[in-house]
């Protein structure tokens, strides 16, 4: 079955850097586009950012050009997410999702929560 | 970028009640429409694709129609376990963007 499976979320100051892991299995991870998706405290879904699956397109939100930075590694099956210049606005949970050839997102991973604060 | 309202922000239903969330694209973005659902606590699960789609193990009480740039997720008979917030997602452009979610409560 389908699974993906968040990391390295945590408490970090502003200004600093985190990176976020998404480990997938049960599937060709390599066939598939990836999303970020983030949710802060009490607040509704915000996408973030899709990579394709062999990694050639990338798109962000506004919110995240230029601080956030999405990779993948199709030998290891785990997507990534680099996050610089963090700021108390990037407070939120993370979630990984699947994307079909279509641009739909079928699976969600269970989230990583990042909390920016001095 | 395309904007996604959702109504009612929250209603109160009754277990068994017909109830029906309504999301409007700010422009034309064909049936490149999703719903998710989520509990508190849980990540979302896809719910509808296309407009009208289920995914795959999704129960046929939930169905979704569009008319034009407006488009409906129906819950035929509200069930204990469907409680929860429900988003829309467009998913014809960049950036995608979501429905404020609308959170159903039982009353």
């Amino acid at each position: 079955q389908v699974q993906l499976v968040e990391s390295g979320g945590g408490v970090v100051q502003p200004g600093r850097s985190l990176r976020l892991s998404c480990a997938a299995s049960g599937f060709t991870f390599s066939n598939y586009g990836m999303h970020w998706v983030r949710q802060a405290p009490g607040k509704g879904l915000e996408w973030v950012v899709v990579i394709w699956y062999d990694g050639s397109n990338k798109y962000y939100a506004d919110s995240v050009k230029g601080r956030f930075t999405i990779s993948r590694d199709n030998s290891k099956n785990t997507l990534y997410l680099q996050m610089n210049s963090l700021r108390a606005e990037d407070t939120a949970v993370y979630y990984c999702a699947r994307d079909t050839d279509n641009g739909v997102i079928d699976y969600w991973g269970q989230g990583t929560l990042v909390t920016v604060s001095s | 970028d395309i904007q996604m309202t959702q109504s009612p922000s929250s209603l109160s239903a009754s277990v068994g009640d017909r109830v029906t969330i309504t999301c409007r694209a700010s422009q034309g973005i064909s049936n490149d429409l999703a719903w998710f659902q989520q509990k508190p606590g849980k990540a979302p699960k896809s719910l509808i694709y296309a407009a009208s789609s289920l995914q795959s193990g999704v129960p046929s009480k939930f169905s979704g129609s569009r008319s034009g740039t407006d488009f409906t997720l129906t819950i035929s008979s509200l069930q204990p376990e469907d409680f929860a917030t429900y988003y829309c997602q467009q998913y014809n452009s960049y950036p995608r963007t979501f429905g404020q979610g609308t959170k159903v409560e039982i009353k």
